[in-house]
């Protein structure tokens, strides 16, 4: 099945506690992304990446990281996480960044920090 | 950069009736324009899309329409089933650049 997986689903954590959330795709999708949803906000980039290697920040990536070695994978890194970083987190994969196709959203993680 | 504004924040219809969402965009540049639908506790979905050389676009009950000119587009659902209460996100892009507006709750009455 075509599908968008992030773990975990939900996570409480202190502030300045390294954390990895992890986003695997197995559709081959050159582009992938990180939204975070916040509530009268709407989705908002923080990070994308068109390719292996190739990644460039979004609207908010401040306290955030990203790295894309594998294709399928690109995990969600926040080195010092701190109070105003909790928010609903979503991975999200399209074919191409260049092209309009549809993006596919993993099931999201619900970030609190303490 | 693109920004997206979307309308209403919030909508109410009775069953059977239409609902419309409004957005409208700032980057002329915009040539891709999907909606999202987002039940509560789930991931956004698209329900359709359509492109910037299109005016129109209808699948079942819903449609979508852009002016490309007056930079806005707009979500049409007609006949409102309870199962239309959801989120509903508008979206433009331009190459690499996806922006989202706010969001539209809408509430379906029965």
């Amino acid at each position: 099945e075509a599908q968008v997986t992030q773990n975990p689903r939900y996570l409480i954590t202190v502030t300045g506690k390294k954390l990895t959330v992890t986003c695997s795709q197995n559709m081959n999708h050159e582009y992938m992304s990180w939204y975070r949803q916040d509530p009268g906000l709407g989705l908002r980039q923080i990070y994308y990446s068109m390719n292996v290697e190739v990644t460039d920040k979004g609207d908010v990536p401040e306290g955030y990281k990203v790295s894309r070695k594998e294709k399928r994978n690109f995990p969600l890194i926040l080195e010092s996480p701190s109070p105003n970083q909790t928010s609903l987190y979503f991975c999200a994969s399209s074919l191409s960044g260049g092209r309009n196709t549809e993006a596919f959203f993993g099931q999201g993680t619900r970030l609190t920090v303490v | 950069g693109e920004n997206v504004e979307q309308h209403p924040s919030t909508l109410s219809v009775q069953e059977g009736d239409s609902a419309v969402i409004k957005c409208t965009y700032s980057d002329s540049a915009s040539n891709y324009f999907p909606w999202y639908k987002q039940e509560l506790g789930k991931r956004p979905q698209l329900i359709i899309d359509i492109r910037s050389n299109v005016g129109e676009k209808k699948d079942q009950r819903i449609a979508v329409t852009l002016n490309k000119t007056a930079k806005h587009f707009s979500l049409h659902i007609t006949e409102t089933q309870p199962e239309d209460s959801a989120v509903y996100f508008c979206a433009a892009r331009e190459d690499n650049d996806m922006r989202f507006g706010a969001g539209t709750r809408l509430t379906v009455k029965p």
